[in-house]
């Protein structure tokens, strides 16, 4: 079975901290990793990363790939109280199906 | 633009009663579709895929089943419920550009 390993499972930081959230994975042969974030209910599409190096930018969120060492970070910068989330990481095997493999996701808390 | 709509929102339904829970995709045409469910602390777990009408494809044995009677409507369905179904069941759909996207959401709580 794939593996997706998020960590830390819940991180809780104040208002303007910068956070760095890490989705780790043992797959190595693999079309894309994709970012979301969940707040109450449906998962909203963040990024998709699909080659080693290359940053990818939204506003204070950023998110990059490394193939050779197996991981992703996702960023935040300047945290507000509306980046309070859980942050899933999801890998995309490939395929005509797009079948996705999901971590279990960051808990992120922003305190005012 | 696209948009994908579940219902019911939230249910609560006793053991061993029959589930149905719909989706719909508005919007594009020939999606694939797929149903998730996500239990308290846990990440997503897909249940089924469907990359077209009529064509199911199961990913864990479990006690429930998957339908897709039209190109942009997907059923999740189970003729007996049980108290291990409660959970968070998501519909998602994707298209040409790959990324999924996820519907509001259906609540089930098993009693």
């Amino acid at each position: 079975e794939d593996k997706v390993v998020q960590s830390p499972l819940s991180l809780v930081v104040h208002e303007g901290d910068t956070v760095t959230l890490n989705c780790s994975y043992e797959v190595t042969n693999f079309r894309s990793l994709l970012w979301y974030k969940q707040e109450k209910k449906a998962p909203t599409f963040l990024f998709m990363l699909t080659s080693s190096g290359i940053e990818k930018k939204s506003g204070r969120l950023s998110s990059i790939l490394d193939k050779k060492e197996l991981f992703s970070i996702l960023n935040i910068t300047a945290t507000q109280t509306g980046d309070s989330a859980v942050y899933l990481c999801a890998l995309d095997r490939g395929g005509s199906n797009y079948k996705l493999t999901f971590g279990k996701g960051t808990l992120l808390t922003v305190n005012p | 633009s696209q948009t994908i709509h579940q219902w019911p929102a939230t249910l609560v339904q006793p053991v061993g009663s029959p589930l149905s829970l719909e989706c719909t995709v508005e919007g594009t045409s020939n999606p694939n579709l797929y149903w998730y469910r996500q239990a308290a602390g846990r990440g997503l777990q897909l249940l089924f895929y469907s990359v077209g009408i009529g064509q199911i494809s199961s990913e864990v044995p479990q006690n429930l089943s998957a339908s897709r009677p039209q190109d942009r409507q997907f059923i999740l369905s189970s003729k007996k419920l049980l108290l291990s179904d409660s959970g968070f069941y998501l519909c998602a759909w994707s298209g040409q550009t790959k990324e999924q996207f996820f519907g509001p959401g259906t609540r089930l709580t098993v009693l």
